[in-house]
């Protein structure tokens, strides 16, 4: 099993252009998550999907899109990148939880280093 | 909802010196736990989680944590931290029912000196 993978690993962005980070996992998870990393802010939520054709808002949703049309792939999107959208962005995917546990144990990802110059 | 606290931003211990880093989460119900571990230009990896039963947990590379309800905490401990542990440190706490994903502390950045 590969777990969860993304690509690309790094990229460099012009303000104003657009790409499509993916995420890609193996074990057959309901849940994915989209992260971003900055120094002293921890870990904030950016959108996650529950299952295939559904996703939800987290705490940082502004300036990114995300589609989740097949269970295995969870797609994040800048449709016009700006400089404050530097990170590195992770992905992370998870079982619903069983029994009562809304979700269980989160996998994450190796990460994509953004540079939005 | 839930949140989490993790008071101490980096920590620096001598290797072989014991380690507590510390945890405190805010939930209404009993809670479930992780920490999670993240070395340099690397995804977050699972140490160890509590969900029930035994408040003492056992994780990966030698770590435990305790739950202790009445303090609100869920400290991580090691005996004798070697050079590699050296990394951030990431506690969790999900919530029972729902869709609600993990909420997560800041981390603590640990540095080891010889």
């Amino acid at each position: 099993n590969a777990g969860v993978t993304q690509t690309p690993k790094f990229r460099v962005l012009k303000t104003g252009q657009s790409m499509t980070l993916l995420c890609a996992q193996d074990m057959n998870h309901e849940y994915m998550y989209w992260y971003r990393q900055d120094p002293g802010m921890g870990l904030r939520l950016i959108h996650y999907s529950v299952g295939e054709g559904t996703t939800a808002k987290g705490e940082v949703p502004d300036g990114y899109n995300v589609s989740r049309l097949k269970k295995q792939n969870f797609l994040l999107g800048l449709e016009s990148a700006a400089p404050s959208q530097t990170s590195v962005y992770f992905c992370a995917s998870s079982f619903r939880g069983r029994g009562q546990p809304s979700t269980d144990t989160q996998y994450f990802g190796p990460g994509t280093r953004l540079t939005v110059l | 909802a839930q949140s989490v606290t993790q008071p101490d931003i980096h920590i620096t211990v001598s290797e072989g010196a014991s380690l507590e880093l510390r945890c405190n989460y805010s939930y209404g119900a009993t809670p479930y736990l992780f920490w999670y571990v993240q070395s340099p230009g690397q995804g977050l990896q699972l140490l160890l989680k509590y969900f029930s039963g035994d408040t003492l947990v056992q994780g990966i590379k030698g770590f435990e944590a305790e739950f202790k309800r009445s303090q609100s905490s869920f400290n991580l401990r090691k005996p004798s931290v070697h050079w590699s542990d050296a990394a951030e440190y990431f506690c969790a706490v999900g919530a029972w029912g729902g869709n609600t994903p993990l909420v997560f502390g800041k981390g603590t950045r640990l540095s080891v000196i010889a």
